[in-house]
């Protein structure tokens, strides 16, 4: 059965904190994996990863993939209260197109 | 904003009843998919629209049911509900067909509760 492992669940740190947030997967045909934060409703999407070993920065952000061990972190630098919020990790298959979810990683950023 | 919209933000509904919940995609974007989203969960695939036509389903009963219009907006349908239909349903838009290269941006989703 296709599934993708968040961990940890939830995080509490302090602002200026850095954090590491990881995603395992085990999915048929994988094709790229993605980063999404979400604070009330709406996903937004984060990072696309599909190359093994590179870097994708974004601000404070950044993630990469390693597609032998078959994971991904996801890093906060310099934490702010902002960055509170549910952070997805989703893999896209080939195919049908559809994303895999995580649970979900709550991280809270106090001040 | 991604530009994806969709309605109604908020519904109750009682058991057995029906609904339909409206997605617009983003602008230039062929393919819709729609997702439920249990509380505490991660979203779950229901199914994805490409071009009209239906482009893979997740392990959803016949009841949810959906279209896509020329336009490529999409209705998700969902007949004889059932209180386990409670969730946060998010549509996401996607430029199909574009390989790796494909991103699904999601709109803000409607909170469905059945009572």
């Amino acid at each position: 059965e296709d599934k993708v492992v968040q961990s940890p669940l939830s995080l509490v740190v302090h602002e200026g904190d850095t954090v590491t947030l990881n995603c395992s997967y085990e999915v048929t045909n994988f094709r790229s994996l993605l980063w999404y934060k979400q604070e009330k409703k709406a996903p937004t999407f984060l990072f696309m990863l599909t190359s093994s070993g590179i870097e994708k920065k974004s601000g404070r952000l950044s993630s990469i993939l390693d597609k032998k061990e078959l994971f991904s972190i996801l890093n906060i630098t310099a934490t702010q209260t902002g960055d509170s919020a549910i952070y997805l990790c989703a893999v896209r298959q080939g195919g049908s197109e559809k994303l895999v979810f995580g649970k979900g990683m709550k991280l809270t950023v106090n001040p | 904003e991604t530009g994806v919209t969709q309605s109604p933000t908020h519904l109750i509904k009682t058991r057995g009843q029906q609904v339909t919940l409206r997605c617009s995609s983003q602008s230039g974007h062929n393919t819709v998919s729609w997702y439920q989203q249990a509380l505490g969960q991660g979203p779950q695939f229901i199914f994805q629209y490409y071009r009209e036509e239906e482009n893979g389903r997740g392990n959803f009963p016949p009841r949810f049911s959906g279209l896509q219009f020329p336009n490529y907006s999409s209705e998700l349908n969902v007949n004889a509900l059932e209180l386990d239909d409670s969730a946060l349903y998010l549509c996401a838009s996607s430029l199909g067909g574009q390989g790796l290269g494909d991103t699904q941006y999601f709109g803000p989703g409607t909170r469905l509760t059945v009572l």
